[in-house]
């Protein structure tokens, strides 16, 4: 298996604009995670989906950050309008199933607004 | 809530040195605790795991052992290399199996040839 896909592995856009990253995560995995990981905040859990449902999206920061999971191979964290302070690295991880299994982290996405 | 406590960094060590970095949780119930270990430019990768109380995780000539009295989960390595300058990350995941990992706000590991 490839390992989590993420695009793109590097954005650089103005604030204001749209962004969309992407992640595909490993196939027979039921769980997906967003994080965002910044020098001043550490690691982030922003969301996460269960059988393409999402579960707990209580760490999206806010209105601005929407996740998506229309179906088991694919998923998109969209930022609008983007803000100089959503720089950081963006990770998708995803897992077999909860509790003891590990997750399984994509290379991630670094995002530069400016 | 759960929560997860790391030593703060940066650590760094000579090559060949003993590493101790500390980790203790809280927690209800009966968590499993991992260690990620992350490569610059890098996501995490799983570096070991225990899933319950006395257990010890070992990988790469890392180890952890899962105490449950002093609640803690402390990472060793006799002799570091170069190569395992990194971000450790201790987590740990809820005993109710929502699929959560609580990590910890990880410590970077530098060694000195």
């Amino acid at each position: 298996d490839a390992g989590v896909i993420q695009s793109p592995r590097h954005e650089v856009t103005e604030m204001g604009q749209e962004v969309t990253l992407r992640c595909k995560p490993i196939s027979g995995h039921d769980y997906l995670f967003w994080y965002r990981q910044t020098m001043m905040r550490g690691l982030e859990l922003l969301i996460y989906f269960n059988n393409n449902v999402p579960i707990d999206d209580s760490g999206m920061p806010e209105d601005r950050f929407s996740a998506k999971m229309p179906n088991a191979s694919f998923s998109t964290l969209k930022i609008q309008p983007s803000e100089p302070r959503d720089s950081a690295v963006y990770f998708c991880a995803s897992s077999l199933d909860g509790g003891i299994n590990e997750q399984y982290f994509g290379p991630g996405t670094r995002l530069t607004v400016t | 809530g759960n929560s997860v406590t790391q030593m703060e960094g940066p650590v760094t060590l000579s090559e060949e040195a003993f590493l101790t970095i500390n980790c203790t949780y809280t927690a209800t119930g009966y968590p499993s605790l991992f260690w990620y270990v992350q490569y610059p430019g890098e996501g995490l990768q799983l570096l070991l795991k225990a899933t319950k109380a006395d257990d010890k995780g070992s990988n790469k000539g890392f180890e952890a052992t899962y105490r449950k009295e002093t609640t803690s989960f402390h990472l060793e390595k006799g002799s570091v290399q170069v190569s395992d300058s990194a971000v450790y990350f201790c987590a740990l995941s809820g005993s109710s199996n929502t699929g959560k990992l609580i990590f910890g706000q990880g410590t970077t590991l530098q060694v000195k040839p």
